[in-house]
Parts: C-alpha cells; structure tokens; sequence
C-alpha cells in the first residue's frame, strides 16, 4: 500500500538505448512530479502534470518525454540515453497544484554505462 | 546559481542535544519554506514549513525559524534522537505569490548524524 510507487528501482544500461521509468501514487493527488538528483545531489524538478496536463516543464532534454495515461500515473522516458543521464530520479505527487507538500517516491536509480 | 544553499554538507550531535540546521535563499521572491528529511534509499519526506507571513513555527521537537530581512531559516530538533539521523533538505517557492505551481528549489542537503 506504498503511497508513491516507482518501478524499476534501479536500471543499468548502455548509452543510447531507450528506457521508461514508470510511477504510480494511490493517493487520488492531482499533481505529478518528476525530479533528478544529480551526482552533486541537487535535487531538480524537470515535469509536473496536474490532471495529466503538462505544467511545468523545466529545461530538459527533449529525449525525456513525460506520459501521464491518467492521474494516478506519470512515467518517463528517455531516448537516447546518455552518461550524464546517470542519476536517481525521484517522482512525486501534491493533492492540489502548486502544492508544497509533495510525497516523493523511493526514487530509481539510473546508472549509464 | 544556487537560489537555495545548505553551506553545512554534514553535522553531528550527540543524543539529546539540539541540532541545528541551516538555510539560505537568495531569490526575494520566495514566500513559502520547507524541510524534506531523507532517509538512504527513500524518496524525500515533508517534516515542515513556514510561510513568509510567520518568523517560527513548531511542530513537536521541530520548530523552523524563518529570518526574511537575512534570507535565512534554520530547523531546530530538540531533543535529537538517532532516529533523525538522515539528510535534511531546505526547499523555497513563491507559493503566496501564485508562481510556484509546485515548483520547489531545493538545496543540496545537510547529513545530520545523531549518535547514541
């Protein structure tokens, strides 16, 4: 009964494959987030969806490509992978948008070799 | 450009003792402050926050104090326990001023050890 649940919760693959990271919350929240937390450990938002519309959508690389098939889930996938892809990815959920109190998921960790 | 900074990577304190952690913004905008704790292999959590329009609020042994005119807040635990020993995040938006829509700057996180 994981509030906000990702799967895989670790993904190791080559350079320029294509890969999707899937995440589901069973809060009935609105709003979806997708954050990376680089090797530096900042924490970033890249996406987040409010009814399975596109709100935020910060500068990332078009080779991220959020899906929102309905409100209870928002996966991501990257094409084209590249090395500084590497990095844990954590999504998360708000019950309104614009929302401060996000629940976050256990996070995937990406590494590209 | 770092808007959010946690300049203490880590911090150690003894059972019992109080821990202090601190924060600083540069961006005049932001109205609304959080405290996301960490534990390894788990996603951020919410612990507490602080609008601009308040300079302290409490919540059991967590109390954040916010300080506009130096862009700075701080989270007291008092009395700490091994329990909180995690990575402490600060997190800023311009929530009141209706530009935030969920958009959070974090800072890089503050390792709080707390030994027995």
């Amino acid at each position: 009964d994981t509030a906000v649940s990702q799967t895989p919760k670790y993904l190791v693959t080559q350079m320029g494959n294509d890969k999707s990271i899937k995440c589901e919350q069973n809060l009935g929240h609105d709003t979806m987030y997708w954050y990376k937390q680089d090797s530096k450990k900042f924490l970033k938002i890249m996406f987040s969806y409010n009814n399975k519309e596109l709100i935020i959508n910060e500068t990332v690389p078009n080779r991220f490509s959020p899906k929102s098939p309905d409100k209870a889930h928002l996966n991501l996938h990257i094409n084209s992978l590249e090395l500084g892809d590497s990095a844990v990815y954590f999504c998360a959920s708000s019950q309104l948008a614009g929302s401060e109190t996000q629940y976050f998921g256990p996070g995937t960790r990406l590494l590209v070799l | 450009d770092q808007q959010v900074k946690q300049n203490s990577p880590s911090l150690s304190v003894q059972e019992g003792r109080i821990s202090i952690l601190n924060c600083d913004y540069t961006n005049s905008m932001f109205d609304y402050f959080l405290w996301y704790k960490k534990y390894p292999a788990e996603g951020p959590t919410f612990l507490i926050s602080i609008s601009s329009i308040k300079d302290k609020n409490e919540d059991g042994r967590f109390t954040v104090f916010l300080n506009k005119s130096a862009k700075h807040l701080s989270l007291h635990i008092v009395p700490s326990q091994p329990g909180d020993s995690a990575v402490y995040f600060c997190a800023a938006s311009d929530l009141l001023g209706g530009g935030s829509q969920g958009n959070l700057i974090f800072g890089k996180g503050t390792k709080l050890s707390v030994k027995p």
